[in-house]
């Protein structure tokens, strides 16, 4: 089975940085995802790492660690909108299976 | 990112009724399609995985009778739920995926189904 493990609920301030954790444990480990998820509607894709290290992609990072079973999803320059449940997705095998972390709930605040 | 569509995005129906959700890949070929349930407040819990032109495979404690799902085609794959009850009353959510290992899947709009 797989063991997916992240924080239920975060917050931070309007322009500030913050960290993601999900820590894993699987087999036939393929790559990670994280999704952003708004209130009632579909998850929206955000990043999806292989091999380890990290990605930036504009104000969104992505890091793994495969070796420790760990990623984190860093966000820098916190804006309102941000307020969302953030997902960790962790895919075996190659057909593109994902199991999904209870999420995050992250709030912004003012 | 690749276009999947899913309709309706809600449906009110009455207990005992049956609906039919579709999942459709509009610019890629879905060799694989994902069918994902989602409480409040809860993740989304992956109930079966369906191939084109092949029985579908339920997760543990997804009742297959219930949940009837269709892949006829690459490109549409439909989930019918049959006899439906209030705790039926879930967002569904369907991805696609093209069968390039390494990709992601991609995600319909998702169907808010409530049963009265």
């Amino acid at each position: 089975g797989q063991n997916i493990d992240q924080p239920t609920e975060m917050t931070a301030t309007e322009g500030a940085i913050v960290q993601i954790n999900c820590t894993y444990q699987t087999s036939g480990f393929n790559g990670l995802f994280w999704y952003q998820q708004h209130a009632g509607e579909a998850p929206t894709f955000l990043s999806y790492n292989v091999l380890d290290g990290l990605e930036e992609k504009g104000r969104f990072s992505s890091f793994l660690s495969r070796s420790k079973g760990y990623s984190y999803l860093l966000l820098k320059e916190l804006q309102m909108k941000d307020s969302a449940s953030y997902l960790c997705a962790v895919t075996s095998g190659n057909a593109g299976k994902s199991t999904f972390g209870d999420g995050t709930t992250l709030t912004v605040k003012p | 990112g690749a276009v999947v569509s899913q309709h309706p995005s809600w449906v009110i129906c009455k207990s005992g009724t049956s609906v039919k959700i579709e999942c459709r890949s509009l610019d890629f070929q879905a060799t694989t399609m994902f069918w994902y349930r989602q409480f409040p407040k809860q993740s989304l819990m992956l109930m079966a995985t369906s191939n084109e032109g092949s029985k579908a495979t339920y997760e543990q404690g997804v009742e297959k009778d219930k949940f009837l799902i269709n892949h006829a085609s690459l490109t549409l794959s439909t989930l019918t739920v049959t006899s439906a009850h209030p705790e039926d009353s879930s967002f569904y959510i369907c991805s696609a995926y093209q069968g390039a290992s390494g990709t992601e899947a991609f995600f319909g709009q998702g169907t808010r189904l409530t049963v009265v």
